[in-house]
């Protein structure tokens, strides 16, 4: 079965600065990889995914990921972020004969500071 | 267009009772999953249905836990003589297709006392 390891519990950042959130997968089967993005007392929102294709990954709200088979990783990224992006992020993976079962990291708090 | 709606938002309920948390999905989804995020966790898969079946209830905890949509549409998520262990938000998604985006609902938070 796969599993996915978010490397940072919490990651603070100033304003316009870039920020990376780190997401590591096993699995041994082809697999799907997903950022969503929960804002507090929202639902999940999907920021983008990578099913197959280009390893670079373009999402909502200015983010992109990385698809990095050889090292087993999917971070996240931002150039530069705005307090808006203060929330909580989750990186999960799905098996890709069965997407039905979408295992999920235990997400990254992401404070932006002004 | 109407997301995923989930009701009730909060419920607190005694050791020992019986709960049901309800979910609409959105119209025309066929999919339909249940997770639960227990404090400072991911969320966790409970059960997925397609259509009226459920495909596949393997992440269910034991058999206090059931879930049920009759008519292919709304899903209730039972839960007998909760205990204080099961406190969490249940999440519900839904998408059009089993390899399609799922879409979220905002979650019933169950506190057990």
């Amino acid at each position: 079965a796969q599993s996915v390891t978010q490397l940072d519990s919490q990651v603070p950042v100033f304003e316009e600065a870039p920020v990376e959130l780190r997401c590591n997968y096993s699995s041994s089967v082809s697999v799907y990889l997903f950022w969503y993005v929960q804002y507090p007392n929202q639902g999940l929102q999907l920021l983008l995914k990578y099913l197959s294709g280009s390893t670079l990954v373009k999402g909502i709200n200015g983010f992109e990921a990385e698809f990095n088979k050889s090292q087993t990783s999917f971070h996240l990224r931002k150039p530069s972020v705005h307090i808006s992006d203060t929330a909580e992020y989750f990186c999960a993976v799905s098996d890709s004969y069965n997407n039905n079962d979408m295992r999920f990291g235990a997400g990254t708090r992401l404070t932006v500071k002004p | 267009g109407a997301g995923v709606s989930q009701t009730p938002s909060n419920k607190v309920t005694e050791k020992g009772k019986y709960v049901e948390l309800r979910c609409d999905p959105i119209s025309g989804h066929t999919a339909l999953y249940w997770y639960r995020q227990s404090l400072g966790q991911g969320p966790e898969f409970l059960i997925y249905f397609q259509g009226t079946g459920a495909a596949d209830d393997s992440g269910l905890p034991n058999d206090r836990f059931f879930a049920v949509r009759p008519e292919g549409s709304v899903s209730t998520l039972k839960i007998q003589r909760t205990e204080r262990g099961d406190s969490a938000v249940y999440l519900c998604a839904s998408s059009l297709a089993v390899e399609a985006e799922q879409f979220f609902g905002p979650g019933t938070r169950l506190t057990v006392l």
